[in-house]
């Protein structure tokens, strides 16, 4: 089946520093990547998201590129800010039977001034 | 504004009582979801409906019902046999087409008291 690895955190980091938030899955098949964003009480919004294998996803500082032959769709930002304290989410989806979604376990984001 | 709402935001419960949680989207999707949230644990999938009279169980269906009677509505009933239903809850939307990303609601908090 489907399956989403991402750390679970918290991941500190001061503000200005260099994010990476590793991820990695399995799948059958060509599925598509996505990375959403829950700031606290909130829902999921999302980030960004790849199609297809070396597609790069990108919004609001933010990229991912969809890495087929080491299955991995990193998430990682040059320079964080106190605003980007959040839960970070990678997410698939395949051509299953009703567009299944495989959610990673989230992991926390605390950027410090 | 198109989006996804729901109602409320906060609610409390007592034990025993079934409680209903509402879930509206003026997307033109075709499927909705719902997922529970729990610390640590992601998202867990509780329901889907992929189009109007029609439902699938979820990863996590037992002591949960819905209803899909109208495309923009897929209320949750949180049933007096769900052992431990204190959790924050998400509705979604998607095209309902593959490899598309969902749409997510701004979540319910559950609280049995």
């Amino acid at each position: 089946g489907n399956s989403v690895t991402q750390m679970e955190g918290p991941v500190t980091l001061s503000e200005e520093a260099f994010l990476t938030i590793n991820c990695t899955y399995t799948a059958t098949g060509y599925p598509s990547l996505f990375w959403y964003v829950q700031y606290p009480g909130e829902g999921l919004q999302l980030l960004l998201k790849a199609t297809k294998a070396d597609d790069k996803g990108s919004n609001k500082g933010f990229e991912a590129t969809y890495r087929k032959e080491t299955t991995s769709f990193h998430l990682e930002k040059g320079s964080v800010q106190v605003s980007d304290s959040a839960v970070y989410f990678c997410a698939l989806s395949n051509d299953g039977g009703y567009q299944k979604v495989t959610f990673g376990i989230g992991t926390k984001l605390q950027v410090i001034p | 504004d198109g989006g996804i709402t729901q109602s409320p935001k906060y609610l409390f419960r007592k034990e025993g009582q079934n409680v209903t949680l509402s879930c509206e989207q003026n997307l033109n999707h075709d499927a909705m979801y719902w997922y529970r949230q729990d610390p640590g644990q992601g998202l867990r999938l509780i329901y889907y409906s992929q189009i109007v009279n029609d439902f699938q169980k979820g990863d996590i269906a037992e002591g949960y019902s819905v209803s899909r009677e109208k495309k923009e509505s897929f209320p949750l009933t949180v049933t007096s046999a769900q052992k431990n239903p204190t959790a924050f809850y998400l509705c979604a939307s998607s095209p309902g087409r593959a490899y598309n990303e969902q749409f997510f609601g701004p979540g319910t908090r559950l609280t049995v008291l």
